[in-house]
């Protein structure tokens, strides 16, 4: 079946300090990958996504890169905030699978000023 | 705004007693799902919809009721909650099948 595993957490950094969280997938057929933030108290927003091989999603800094090959979508961002501290989820979907998104554990991200 | 609105956000229950939480999605989406979300457990499906007056079971119906009169909303019933279904809830909504979901605030819920 479908799976995500992403690197287990928590991880902390400090400002300005270069992300990376490691995520790879198991899935029949072409999935859509997805990276998704969880602020505390909050609901999911999805960060990126990207829906073929080698295409990469950016968004506020953040990117990870569609690589079929290593079955991976590693998230990174350059220069972290203390903003960017949340609960980060690696997610996929495929076609056959309807609306179901099959979510990795995710990381929690704690940045130090 | 494009958003999915649940309601309540925080409810506390006594065991047996019936609840729904509603669920409204104003995106114009065909699919719709209901998510718990537990500790060491992750992310798991309840229940999804694919249309008005379709719906299938997920990873964890058991206990769950869900209808889909309307497009727009996907309430979640609990008939005879149980300590057991103390959990952060999400409902979220997605233009079609293999697209990106779009997540409501959640609803925290205790039975006690």
């Amino acid at each position: 079946g479908n799976s995500v595993t992403q690197m287990e957490g928590p991880v902390t950094l400090s400002e300005e300090a270069f992300l990376t969280i490691n995520c790879t997938y198991t899935a029949t057929g072409y999935p859509s990958l997805f990276w998704y933030v969880q602020y505390p108290g909050e609901g999911l927003q999805l960060l990126l996504k990207a829906t073929k091989a080698d295409d990469k999603g950016s968004n506020k800094g953040f990117e990870a890169t569609y690589r079929k090959e290593t079955t991976s979508f590693h998230l990174e961002k350059g220069s972290v905030q203390v903003s960017d501290s949340a609960v980060y989820f690696c997610a996929l979907t495929t076609y056959s699978s309807a609306s179901k998104i099959i979510f990795g554990s995710g990381t929690r991200l704690s940045i130090r000023p | 705004e494009a958003q999915v609105t649940q309601n309540p956000r925080y409810l506390i229950t006594v065991t047996g007693k019936k609840l729904t939480v509603t669920c409204s999605q104003n995106m114009n989406h065909e699919y719709m799902s209901w998510y718990r979300q537990d500790p060491g457990l992750g992310l798991r499906q309840i229940y999804y919809s694919m249309n008005v007056e379709v719906t299938d079971k997920g990873d964890v119906p058991e206990g769950y009721k869900v209808s889909r009169k309307e497009k727009r909303n996907f309430p979640l019933i609990l008939e005879s909650p149980s300590p057991n279904q103390t959990s952060l809830y999400f409902c979220a909504s997605s233009r079609g099948r293999g697209t990106e979901a779009f997540f409501g605030q959640g609803t925290r819920l205790t039975v006690v």
